[in-house]
């Protein structure tokens, strides 16, 4: 079965840093590995989709990169803003079409 | 466009009382249909999905249990709710697609149940 892990649970950076938020992945077995964001006591919004075959995607202030090969993917948020603050999900769909979550990384940008 | 509805948004229940919570889709047809619970500092916990109507499938042995009576109507019901259900519950869609490689989930507000 998937297990996806994702470090650090919590982050707390001052306005304007940048910083990368980690996901990895047990079974390299995925269609695609996706970065949503989730504001408190509200659903998740999807920010970037990175299929299997790609390497990374970009989107604004944010890139996301897969190596399927070690299991891994990251999320580079550019230039923090206090509305980033949210907590960041990564998600591994498997070609047994099965969406398996990360714990997520609660982000909090400070101005 | 695409909408996911979800109702009630909270919920304070007793221990031992029934539930029976909604999700509805508009703008698609044929969707797969799922439902989540997000406990406290873990995870989503995937519960039921469904490919078509009256195909509910479970993923975690609980006193939960889903229904699909429509094409785009999901709904998470329990005879007896225990303290640890509470939580918070999202339902989501997705497209069916032959790849799967754009597959993403659309997901509802989500309801807040508390069990007291």
């Amino acid at each position: 079965k998937q297990e996806v892990t994702q470090i650090p649970a919590a982050l707390s950076v001052p306005e304007g840093e940048n910083l990368v938020l980690n996901c990895s992945f047990t079974d390299s077995a995925i269609y695609n590995l996706q970065w949503f964001r989730q504001d408190p006591g509200k659903g998740l919004t999807s920010l970037l989709l990175i299929q299997s075959s790609q390497r990374e995607q970009t989107s604004g202030r944010l890139n996301a990169s897969l190596d399927k090969s070690s299991g891994r993917s990251t999320l580079y948020i550019a230039a923090s803003q206090p509305g980033d603050s949210a907590t960041y999900l990564c998600a591994a769909l498997n070609t047994g079409n099965q969406f398996y979550f990360g714990t997520g990384t609660s982000l909090t940008v400070i101005p | 466009s695409q909408t996911i509805h979800q109702w009630p948004a909270t919920l304070v229940q007793p221990v031992g009382s029934p539930l029976s919570l909604e999700c509805t889709v508009e703008g698609t047809s044929n969707p797969n249909l799922y439902w989540y619970r997000q406990a406290a500092g873990r995870g989503l916990q995937l519960l039921f999905y469904s490919v078509g109507i009256g195909q509910i499938s479970s993923e975690v042995p609980q006193n939960l249990s889903a229904s699909r009576p429509q094409d785009r109507q999901f709904i998470l019901s329990s005879k007896k709710l225990l303290l640890s259900d509470s939580g918070f519950y999202l339902c989501a869609w997705s497209d069916k697609t032959h790849r799967g490689w754009t597959d993403t989930q659309y997901f509802g507000p989500g309801t807040r149940l508390t069990v007291l």
